[in-house]
């Protein structure tokens, strides 16, 4: 069981610079999550796949924004022109995509925006 | 939306005490979880639980959802339950994202 994996785990990067986060959902999950965490709260949902179709997308998720699924598989999530606003921790998870189902969470990946 | 409100925002225990954390939910829900999310930020999954107890070692979950609430109790806390304890659900007609409490901070004292 090698759990859902994220890379980097750390990312600094300058305002108006694009940068793209990866995720690796288990292997046999046909769902995969996209949320955001700031410090002191907890996640919010930006967007979620059902294999390779973007089924959601949060309001949060402004137009700079955009994830991908090519193949069902893993996912990116790109934030172009970033702001200081957007240092988060930036978190994946993934599920079998039943009825009713568990959520596994990656370790996340860590933006921040000078 | 549905809402979710966790108490209490903050707990101190000393090691050896028992502690329980409350979820209230404004909605039916399909799904419910209790999560910890450990010092690194890792969100650690506790239990899936929409209804019904569960048991797991020393932490157990009792969920009654005509009532909408969650209680997650932890008995014989240790240093390393320190972390914040978040519960989440979606609702019954929702896309199965999971809408997330501000989360309980446990701090355990040696």
């Amino acid at each position: 069981d090698t759990g859902v994996s994220q890379n980097p785990r750390h990312k600094i990067t300058k305002r108006g610079q694009n940068v793209t986060f990866r995720c690796d959902p288990i292997s046999e999950h046909n769902r995969l999550y996209w949320y955001r965490q700031t410090l002191g709260q907890g996640p919010e949902f930006l967007t979620y796949f059902q294999n390779e179709a973007q089924l959601e997308k949060s309001r949060l998720l402004s137009d700079r924004f955009s994830a991908e699924r090519p193949k069902g598989s893993f996912s990116t999530l790109e934030i172009q022109r970033t702001e200081q606003g957007d240092s988060a921790m930036y978190l994946c998870a993934s599920s079998y995509g039943q009825e009713t189902d568990t959520q596994y969470f990656g370790p996340g990946t860590r933006l921040t925006v000078l | 939306g549905i809402q979710v409100e966790q108490s209490p925002p903050d707990l101190i225990l000393q090691e050896g005490a028992n502690s329980t954390l409350r979820c209230n939910f404004s909605d039916s829900v399909n799904n419910l979880q209790w999560f910890h999310q450990n010092p690194w930020g890792q969100l650690i999954n506790l239990f899936y639980i929409p209804s019904g107890t569960k048991q797991n070692g020393r932490l157990s979950a009792t969920t009654v959802a005509t009532e909408r609430y969650s209680l997650l109790y932890i008995s014989s806390s240790q240093t390393t339950d320190s972390g914040v304890y978040f519960c989440a659900v979606d609702r019954m007609d929702s896309s199965y994202k999971l809408i997330f409490g501000s989360g309980t901070r446990l701090l355990v004292r040696p």
